[in-house]
């Protein structure tokens, strides 16, 4: 079963920031929270991962409470070719075995 | 750098035939995580193999699927005498090692879309 809540579908102007949230309330000290998303139907692309610190790369930023119990994606500028579903999936250094839910369906709107 | 390649991206079989999936994890990576999409279904996890390994079966069918990960070449996923129930998009994912943190993230290939008619 899932551990994340996120949802269902979300849409967002284009040039705006998306903002997607994620609940994982039973999240463990040693778990972190990944974001994939999966444009059309692709395989799933990484975006970005996190412990407890915020985190940003070239694509997102990742904004994790401090209690860990929920998270947000952050894309600053989101484009037409950001339309897609987004996976957050939450596991320790050693969980290989990803659990995807239904992930919030992205429409980015010009 | 080439990522995870999978070959054929598209397989058509007829009921009682086998299939037969590739995936070649990226370069440096050897764990290799094969998953299957249903339409209009999130990804579930199947089997993770390492190098002439099976570490991990516990998500695949007790019939007709098989895996492996040779010394050389490719990771195979095998599914014999296929039904049109095993119809869906299957995505192998590769990582550079596990257990260290945050190392082990999982690079998706493009994925094999099995038609069984």
């Amino acid at each position: 079963d899932a551990k994340t809540t996120q949802p269902t579908s979300m849409d967002c102007a284009e040039g705006r920031a998306a903002n997607l949230p994620c609940n994982h309330s039973t999240i463990s000290g040693n778990e972190y929270v990944y974001w994939y998303r999966q444009i059309h139907s692709q395989g799933p692309q990484y975006i970005i991962h996190g412990l407890k610190n915020n985190e940003t790369n070239e694509m997102a930023s990742l904004i994790i409470t401090e209690d860990r119990k929920s998270s947000t994606l952050i894309l600053p500028h989101a484009t037409l070719r950001d339309t897609a579903v987004y996976y957050c999936i939450v596991g320790t250094s050693g969980t290989y075995k990803y659990i995807f839910g239904t992930g919030t369906r992205l429409k980015v709107l010009a | 750098n080439a990522g995870v390649m999978q070959n054929p991206r598209h397989l058509v079989r007829r009921r009682g035939q086998e299939a037969r999936l590739r995936c070649s994890p990226m370069k440096g990576h050897s764990h290799v995580y094969w998953y299957r999409q249903l339409p209009e279904e999130g990804l579930k996890f199947m089997v993770y193999l390492q190098k002439e390994n099976i570490i991990d079966e516990s998500g695949m069918p007790k019939e007709r699927f098989s895996a492996e990960f040779p010394k050389e070449g490719p990771s195979i996923l095998r599914i014999q005498q296929v039904v049109r129930g095993d119809s869906a998009a299957y995505f192998c994912a590769s990582s550079p090692s596990s257990g260290r943190a945050g190392a082990d993230t999982q690079y998706f290939g493009p994925g094999t879309r099995l038609t069984v008619l």
